[in-house]
């Protein structure tokens, strides 16, 4: 059965700040991993699709890497703002197993910036 | 990118009444969307599958006859939580793919629902 832990749980940084943001997942059948954003009381914002093929994933300030290998992805966030404060999930997206075709969600990191 | 729009935001119903929780894909085609649920401070869990023209498929430990989805069209999803008990009280979500599975996923905006 698929596990996606997420490290750390919680994280609290000054603006400015460069951060990485921690996912690993324990069975290597995947079709992607996908990063999300969510704030209190909101659905998810996607931010970031990386293929099981492919390295890493930029937009903006975001960047996400894979190593599919080792089951492990980060999500770095550079110049922290306080706008960029909510919970970060990382999510799989099964190809074998009984999760076939279905995603798994990490717990979420709390990010908190101060100004 | 792609909108998915869920509605409403927040419900609050009494215990035994039931509750319609509507999801559309806005500006595509969705034959299959997923409904999940989520509990304070946890993270998502698949409740079920829902299949555009056929039955939905659920995950293990949740009931289908509490949990009704009907996926009568290729932009529509409802789930129906039937009888509604205090801990039936939590955070839903959907989603869709635009495309075929191996696509970025796209939520809506979740509803908030509270049974008293």
């Amino acid at each position: 059965k698929q596990e996606v832990t997420q490290i750390p749980a919680a994280l609290s940084v000054p603006e400015g700040e460069n951060l990485v943001l921690n996912c690993s997942f324990t069975d290597s059948a995947i079709y992607n991993l996908q990063w999300f954003r969510q704030d209190p009381g909101k659905g998810l914002t996607s931010l970031l699709l990386i293929q099981s093929s492919q390295r890493e994933q930029t937009s903006g300030r975001l960047n996400a890497s894979l190593d599919k290998s080792s089951g492990r992805s980060t999500l770095y966030i550079a110049a922290s703002q306080p706008g960029d404060s909510a919970t970060y999930l990382c999510a799989v997206l099964n190809a074998g197993g009984t999760s076939y075709g279905k995603l798994t969600f990490g717990q979420g990191t709390i990010l908190t910036v101060h100004p | 990118g792609a909108v998915v729009s869920q509605h409403p935001s927040r419900v609050i119903c009494k215990s035994g009444t039931s509750v319609k929780i509507e999801c559309r894909s806005l500006d595509f085609q969705a034959t299959t969307m997923f409904w999940y649920r989520q509990f304070p401070k946890q993270s998502l869990m698949l409740m079920a599958t829902s299949n555009e023209g056929s039955k939905a498929t659920y995950e293990q430990g949740v009931e289908k006859d509490k949990f009704l989805i009907n996926h009568a069209s290729l932009t529509l999803s409802t789930l129906t939580v039937t009888s509604a008990h205090p801990e039936d009280s939590s955070f839903y979500i959907c989603s869709a793919n635009q495309g075929n599975m191996n696509t970025e996923a796209f939520f809506g905006q979740g509803t908030r629902l509270t049974v008293v």
